[in-house]
Formats: structure tokens, C-alpha cells, sequence
């Protein structure tokens, strides 16, 4: 893939659980995106961690990053029912956006 | 408000017959993005326009074109699609400087290819 690979590919929870997906990217970065996306829409920006970071809150977010590993991961607290989407993980190398291949959600009401 | 705006949201074509998409901002960013994405795949970038730079990806398919003529404004040209461009198309936008900031998408635009 142009980016690299993200998982689990699909994941179904009860709502009120915890989601935890991770990413892996194949270069160098000087931050990585997670972005949100609900069927048949655009995708939606979520958080950006830079390289520096280790770890980022936002909301029911929590993303961190291990740059040694070349990994990141976003974790969902006490998840919706409209929590249900796809969710990926870009990085930007120079002007251009890389995306994994993205992890389905599903939470159950 | 919707700051990156497509259109078509749904367009129908009859094989080999060129469509053209078209994307426009309000955000006044200086790049845009055209982006393919198939069913239950990651989006992938096609090419990118950085001001008036073109930038192809080099497994972009000669079948498709691009063309930016100004700042709000990019469409998307194919010229004889076939079965295999189905998809949704994407476009985005992203002000990118010293940092490269976020992606702002549009809604997309779904082709069908008959």
C-alpha cells in the first residue's frame, strides 16, 4: 500500500466499551492524522500527533505514538453507537497524505 | 458550513464515456487533493496540486486528469472510464507551509460506471 497497514481491519464492541486500533506507517513522519469516516461520506479529521509527542487526549480520544516502532494507536472510550465508522490513520510525507488501510468499527447499541 | 464542496455527489456514465468532477473550497488553501477510494479500501491519492504545480502519483492511470484554474476551484477529467473506476472520488484540501496541517474533505463523489 502506499501507507502501510492498520488494525484489526474490523472490530465490533458493545457500546460503552473501550475501541483500540492501531496503525503502522513505513516512513519517516513529522506528524501522523487520524481521520473518521461514516459510509458514503467524506472523511473527517479526528487528532494529529506530532513526532514529539508521545501521547494526545481529545474528548474520548487518546492516540499515541512510538516513532522507534513506527506505530501509532487511537483508543475510544465508552463508545457510541454513533461511534460506528471507519477509522484511519494518515501520514503526510512532504505535501502528500498517505492513509492505512483502516480499521471498521462497529459498536453495538 | 461546507468549506470543500463536490459535485457531482452521484454520477452515472456509460463506459468510455469521459465525466468530469468538480471540487471547490472556501478555505483559500494553497493545496488540493484528488483522491480514489473503493469499496471497503483506504483512499488513494491520485494527485495533488500545490498552487498551480501538478503532482501525479506514478501509478496514476493516464485515463485521468486534472485541472486547477484558481485557487477554489480543481476538477477531476476522466476520459474513458471503464468498469475498474468505479468508485468514490474524494476530494480534499490542506494548507501546508512550514507544517503540514490537516486534510479537509469533501463529501465525495460516487461514480457508477454502466
Amino acid at each position: 500500500s502506499q501507507q502501510g497497514e492498520e488494525d484489526p481491519q474490523a472490530l465490533s464492541i458493545q457500546e460503552g466499551e473501550n475501541a483500540t486500533m492501531n496503525c503502522s506507517y513505513k516512513t519517516s513522519i513529522n506528524n501522523l492524522q487520524w481521520y473518521r469516516q461514516n459510509s458514503g461520506r467524506g472523511l473527517v479529521h479526528l487528532i494529529l500527533i506530532r513526532s514529539n509527542e508521545r501521547e494526545k487526549h481529545s474528548g474520548r480520544l487518546r492516540v499515541t505514538l512510538d516513532t522507534s516502532k513506527k506505530s501509532s494507536s487511537l483508543l475510544i472510550t465508552a463508545s457510541r453507537a454513533a461511534d460506528t465508522a471507519s477509522y484511519f490513520c494518515a501520514t503526510p510525507n512532504f505535501n502528500k497524505f498517505y492513509f492505512g488501510s483502516g480499521t471498521k468499527l462497529n459498536v453495538k447499541p | 458550513d461546507a468549506m470543500v464542496i463536490q459535485n457531482p455527489r452521484y454520477q452515472v456514465t456509460q463506459f468510455g464515456k469521459p465525466v468530469t468532477l468538480s471540487c471547490s473550497q472556501t478555505l483559500n488553501h494553497n493545496v488540493m487533493y484528488w483522491y480514489q477510494q473503493k469499496s471497503s479500501q483506504a483512499p488513494k491519492l491520485l494527485f495533488h496540486y500545490y498552487d498551480k504545480d501538478f503532482n501525479n502519483e506514478a501509478d496514476t492511470p493516464d485515463n485521468f486528469q486534472s485541472r486547477r484554474p484558481n485557487t477554489s476551484f480543481c476538477f477531476l477529467d476522466i476520459r474513458s472510464p471503464g468498469l475498474g473506476d468505479a468508485a468514490m472520488y474524494l476530494c480534499a484540501t490542506s494548507r501546508v507551509g512550514q507544517f503540514t496541517g490537516e486534510l479537509f474533505f469533501g463529501e465525495g463523489s460516487r461514480l457508477t460506471v454502466l
